[in-house]
C-alpha cells in the first residue's frame, strides 16, 4: 500500500553540527508535506512544509528539500541544539487534511 | 499558533469500562478535529476524521462502536473508549481545524493505561 516512510529511525549528532533527517514517499501523486517535532509525552508541533511546485523552503535554522523525481523529502536542521533533541515525523497532507505519517526519526544530540 | 488542550492528560482504567478524552480548541473554531492514535516508539495513526454537526468519518480497521466520536461544538469533541482492554493502552492525540484543508494544530496527547 502507500506510505510515508523514513530511512533511519535513530540519528545522534553533536551539538553544534548539522543534522539531516530524511523521508520516502511512495504516493507519486502526493503534492504537500509537513515536517513535525514531537517531544517526549507531547502531540506533535509544525516545524515547515512545501508543496510539490517548490523544491526548496527554509525557515529558521531548518531547511527542507523536496526531490520529486525519487519521491524523497529532507529535513535539514542548522547547528543543531539540545532542544532540537525529539522524534521528528515526515507527514503528507491527503485530500480532506488527512495526514498520513511516516514511521519518525528520533534525533540525539550530544553535548 | 492556536492551542488545542486534551483532558484528562493520564488515565488509569480498569478493563471492561469506558473512558472519555475530551479534545479543544481554545482560541479558535474548528470545525473539523482528528483523532490519532500512537504507540509507543511508534508514529501517529489516524482513527477517525470529525467535522462539526456530522458523524465522524472513521480510517478503516478503526472500530466505531469502540471508538465513540462526538463534536458538538465548533470547540469540542470527545473520544469514548467503550469497554476498554488492555490493547486499547495507547497515547491518544487529537487535532483541531479551522477546516479540513487548514493547518492542524495538535493536543499534548492523552496516556490511557487500561489494567
Amino acid at each position: 500500500g502507500e506510505s510515508v516512510g523514513l530511512h533511519l529511525p535513530t540519528l545522534s549528532v553533536q551539538e553544534g553540527d548539522n543534522s539531516i533527517i530524511n523521508c520516502a514517499y511512495s504516493n507519486s501523486a502526493s503534492d504537500y508535506f509537513i515536517w513535525y517535532k514531537q517531544e517526549s509525552g507531547k502531540g506533535p508541533q509544525f516545524i515547515i512544509d512545501i508543496r510539490s511546485n517548490m523544491d526548496k523552503r527554509q525557515g529558521q535554522r531548518v531547511t527542507v528539500l523536496l526531490n520529486k523525481t525519487v519521491k524523497h523529502l529532507s529535513l535539514q536542521i542548522a547547528a543543531t541544539q539540545p532542544g532540537d533533541s525529539a522524534v521528528y515525523f515526515c507527514a503528507e497532507n491527503r485530500l480532506g487534511g488527512k495526514l498520513i505519517f511516516g514511521q519518525g526519526t528520533e534525533l540525539s544530540v550530544k553535548p | 499558533g492556536a492551542v488545542v488542550s486534551q483532558h484528562p492528560s493520564r488515565v488509569i482504567c480498569k478493563s471492561g469500562t469506558s473512558v472519555k478524552i475530551e479534545c479543544r480548541s481554545l482560541d479558535f473554531q474548528a470545525t473539523t478535529m482528528f483523532w490519532y492514535r500512537q504507540f509507543p516508539k511508534k508514529s501517529l495513526m489516524l482513527m477517525a476524521t470529525s467535522n462539526e454537526g456530522s458523524k465522524a468519518t472513521y480510517e478503516q480497521g478503526v472500530e466505531k462502536d469502540k471508538f465513540l466520536i462526538n463534536h458538538a461544538s465548533l470547540t469540542l469533541s470527545t473520544l469514548t473508549v467503550t469497554s476498554a482492554h488492555p490493547e486499547d493502552s495507547s497515547f491518544y492525540i487529537c487535532s483541531a481545524a479551522l477546516t479540513a484543508y487548514n493547518e492542524q494544530f495538535f493536543g499534548p496527547g492523552t496516556r490511557l493505561t487500561v489494567l
